[in-house]
């Protein structure tokens, strides 16, 4: 039972442009979320996250939004570039869960060319 | 200052094997979490340890079993190997606050069972 859903395997986009990838979820005790960008041969590292209360969380070229309505949240990337070229992990943490538990989508592997 | 650290990073069994991997948290960090990472999935929740006290358990069974130390690192003991625990073994780590529920990821243990 996938809670978190990543429904776009890949996404290639040019540099300069901005890169969109999306993510849904389907479990209403989700109140925080995050996403985790992967090289090959490395661990998840974090990237930016959004509460709940919040509809969008900016952070450099890295803006999240969420629409609790529609349990749908978004990563936006402007302007991308060729080191943005790794796998993308949507997570949700839900209230009243353990801390340590994250929920992860399949994950986006996003291709910036030239 | 070293990020979250695991041993080791390959490592080949045989079916029935018992194998333990190792997680070494953030300095200062007394929350260690462990994932499962299928090939081409997102990471899966097993456990959580949060003052040598397990605090939460994903849906794995009794063959997967952890433990935390006074110095907050963590072992993971997984036995009677099976072919599909072939994966990547996660290790994260955080302070355990609700300031915020991002987790510190390392570069994993990449378990093969033949």
């Amino acid at each position: 039972d996938q809670q978190v859903k990543q429904n776009s395997p890949s996404l290639s986009v040019q540099e300069g442009r901005i890169s969109i990838l999306n993510c849904d979820y389907t479990n209403s005790m989700f109140d925080y979320f995050l996403w985790y960008k992967k090289y090959p041969a490395e661990g998840p590292t974090f990237l930016i996250s959004i509460s709940s209360i919040k509809d969008k969380n900016e952070d450099g070229r890295f803006t999240v939004f969420l629409n609790k309505s529609a349990k749908h949240l978004s990563l936006h990337i402007v302007p991308s570039q060729p080191g943005d070229s790794a796998v993308y992990f949507c997570a949700a943490s839900a209230r009243g869960s353990t801390l340590g538990r994250l929920y992860f989508g399949r994950g986006t592997q996003l291709t910036v060319w030239p | 200052d070293a990020g979250v650290t695991q041993s080791p990073t390959h490592l080949i069994k045989t079916r029935g094997q018992q194998v333990t991997l190792r997680c070494s948290p953030i300095s200062g960090h007394k929350s260690v979490s462990w994932y499962q990472q299928v090939l081409g999935q997102g990471p899966q929740f097993i456990f959580q340890y949060y003052e040598k006290e397990e605090r939460g358990r994903g849906n794995f069974p009794d063959r997967f079993s952890a433990r935390q130390f006074p110095n907050y690192s963590s072992e993971l003991n997984v036995n009677a190997l099976l072919l599909g625990d072939s994966a990547l073994y996660l290790c994260a780590s955080s302070d355990g606050g609700r300031a915020g529920r991002e987790l510190f990821f390392g570069e994993g243990s990449r378990l093969t069972v033949l």
